[in-house]
Order: structure tokens, then C-alpha cells, then sequence
């Protein structure tokens, strides 16, 4: 079974980047599975941010492209999420997640990141 | 770009009723490219259909989902106390790669 984990800070200012951590164990992030980053604004519903795939193809949400990147860590099984500029709308929670026959399969518990000064 | 719509916002129902849950797509969206999801206040999202009629790992089979043209339907057949949440449609589109959820449904107790 598939157990993620995200971790970062849960305080960020305004124009500053936010930056995220998955830890992924059960499984290897070099299997032949896309990965994603989704996230939930406190109240709201689910928003795709992007995706990767361990060859180095990604993906991302055309809302969030110019801010958002995604990167792997081979050597420890995790990958990560750098949103830059980030503005109060920028709040939520965000989830790491393992994709699967077009739909998000395993999904992390979340963290919280709060954008204010 | 496709935009999912759910309906209703809210459904007040009591348990042991069946529910009908509706995702109404804007362009044809293959049925392959449909998942369902359940929300219970702060926990993550749990997948329970995808390929709009493919119950995930061990989803009961009191959940079941199906397909007509741009509407798709989730229903759950005998409302157990756990079951009242929030649902998400979900769809896929390939041209760019990208992933859109609907606004949700609140099924809530009556």
C-alpha cells in the first residue's frame, strides 16, 4: 500500500515561494506512475497543480504553469512542489498524490500553508 | 477547456435511502477519463470510481457510477451513517494533460 506524506512550512509570506515536500514510501517514485500535487483552498473544492512522471515529463494546470514547478528526489523517494509569487489566494490545503487509470488513487493527508504577512 | 458540473449542491437525505448524485461535463468527455471521490471533513479525498463505472479497492458495492453522453451519475443505493460527505467528479483531458473536479455535492443527513 502507497503511504505519502507531505511536509514545509505552514507559514509563508506574500511574493515569497512556497515550497513542499512528498515522502512516498510503499512504492517507488521511478515505477511507471504519474504523481500529482492537488490542493484545497479552506472551504472550497480540489484543484489540480500538476504532475510528473519519474522520466521527467510533467505536467501542470495552465492557471499555475508560470509559478509552479515540480521536482524529483530519486535518492530518497520523495518529490516537491515550488509555487513562486504566491498572494493570499495561495492558502490552502495541499496534497500529494499518486495517479492511476486517469484518476488519483493515493492521496496524502495534506498540509495546511497559509499565506500572510 | 471542460467544466464539470455538479448537481445538486446540497442533497438532504436519511439513511437507508439511495441517493443519485449528477455530473453534467460542457464538451464529451470519454468515459474512461470520469472518476468519483468522497470528502469527509479533514481527511483527504478517497477515490471510489473511476473509468465512470469502476469501483476503486474496496469500495462497497452499494456505490456505483454510470454514463450517459456528457451526464454522469453516481449513486449509492442504501445510505449507511459513514456515506454523508462531499463528492467530487473528476475529469481527464489529454490535450494539454490536465485534471478538473467538479464543485462538489454535499450529501447531508436529513
Amino acid at each position: 500500500q502507497v503511504q505519502l506524506q507531505e511536509s514545509g512550512p505552514g507559514l509563508v509570506k506574500p511574493s515569497g515561494t512556497l515550497s513542499l515536500t512528498c515522502a512516498v514510501s510503499g512504492g517507488s517514485i521511478s515505477s511507471d506512475d504519474w504523481w500529482s500535487w492537488v490542493r484545497q483552498p479552506p472551504g472550497r473544492g480540489l484543484e489540480w497543480i500538476g504532475e510528473f512522471h519519474h522520466s521527467g515529463s510533467t505536467n501542470y494546470n495552465p492557471s499555475l504553469k508560470s509559478r509552479v514547478t515540480i521536482s524529483i528526489d530519486k535518492s530518497k523517494n520523495q518529490f516537491s512542489l515550488k509555487v513562486s509569487s504566491v498572494i493570499a489566494a495561495d492558502t490552502a490545503v495541499y496534497y500529494c498524490a499518486r495517479n492511476s487509470f486517469y484518476s488519483i488513487e493515493y492521496w496524502g493527508p495534506g498540509v495546511l500553508v497559509t499565506v500572510s504577512s | 477547456e471542460i467544466v464539470l458540473t455538479q448537481s445538486p449542491g446540497t442533497l438532504s437525505l436519511s439513511p437507508g435511502e439511495r441517493a443519485t448524485l449528477s455530473c453534467r461535463a460542457s464538451q464529451s468527455v470519454s468515459g474512461s477519463y470520469l472518476a468519483w471521490y468522497q470528502q469527509k471533513p479533514g481527511q483527504a479525498p478517497r477515490l471510489l470510481i473511476y473509468a465512470a463505472s469502476i469501483r476503486a479497492t474496496g469500495i462497497p458495492d452499494r456505490f456505483s457510477g454510470s454514463a450517459s453522453g456528457t451526464d454522469f451519475t453516481l449513486s449509492i443505493s442504501r445510505l449507511e451513517p459513514e456515506d454523508f460527505a462531499v463528492y467530487y467528479c473528476q475529469q481527464y483531458g489529454s490535450s494539454p494533460p490536465t485534471y478538473t473536479f467538479g464543485q462538489g455535492t454535499k450529501l447531508e443527513i436529513k
